[in-house]
């Protein structure tokens, strides 16, 4: 199953609305997650089933969709959600990742 | 606290083989699946391979298949990667993850290592 994510990259101010959208070449129902990764980090699991966020994960981080087409979504950009965000899917092997949204202040 | 610490990676010529290994602690290890998922520079995340807690049930990406073995020794709390006929495009950082959903399932990657860089290069 292939993965695409929108934008490739982003620029947002402090307190914006950001929004990935991430697509899956098949019907994939709510087998997805979401990631963060930080410069020379390891990522970090964010959401779960599309839209559970994991414990922990500030509530500016949300997820939504099902089927096909999914959305990411942080309520107000703050300076530490610099990072590049992954979907995944496991609806079948190979797990598989999309290419990554790169967001920046 | 859950712990997952890699090692085993370096330098290696095109051809060659190498062993990765993963130290767990901070939770029943023998209980979880386990994963490796790798970055190549400057690039995005790869599935490579999971194993089933009880190492009785394993799956490869096609990128892999037949060149990388995945195993655990749950005496030890260690997950390992075998990785032989190494390729210019197999280098990357290689981390180990903890499967969330248990012992004999896929679905996320709750944990994660640091990562070791293995570099195919002659």
């Amino acid at each position: 199953i292939q993965m695409t994510q929108s934008p490739s990259s982003l620029s947002a101010s402090v307190g914006d609305r950001v929004t990935i959208t991430c697509q899956a070449s098949q019907h994939i129902s709510n087998f997805l997650n979401w990631y963060q990764q930080k410069p020379g980090k390891a990522p970090n699991l964010l959401i779960y089933d599309a839209s559970d966020l994991e414990t922990g994960v500030p509530s500016r981080f949300s997820g939504s969709g099902s089927g096909t087409e999914f959305t990411f979504t942080i309520s107000s950009l703050q300076p530490e959600d610099i990072a590049t965000y992954y979907c995944q899917q496991y609806e079948s092997l190979p797990l598989t990742f999309g290419p990554g949204t790169k967001v920046d202040i | 606290q859950v712990q997952l610490v890699e090692s085993g990676g370096g330098v290696v010529q095109p051809g060659r083989s190498l062993r990765l290994s993963c130290a767990a602690s901070g939770f029943a290890f023998s209980a979880y699946g386990m994963h490796w998922v790798r970055q190549a520079p400057g690039k995005g995340l790869e599935w490579v391979a999971v194993l089933w807690y009880d190492g009785s049930n394993e799956n490869y990406a096609d990128s892999v298949k037949g060149r990388f073995t995945i195993s655990r020794d749950n005496s030890k709390n260690t997950l390992y990667l075998q990785m032989n006929s190494l390729r210019a495009d197999d280098t990357a950082v290689y981390y180990c993850a903890r499967e969330s959903c248990g012992g004999d399932c896929y679905q996320d990657f709750d944990y994660w290592g640091q990562g070791t860089l293995v570099t195919v290069s002659s």
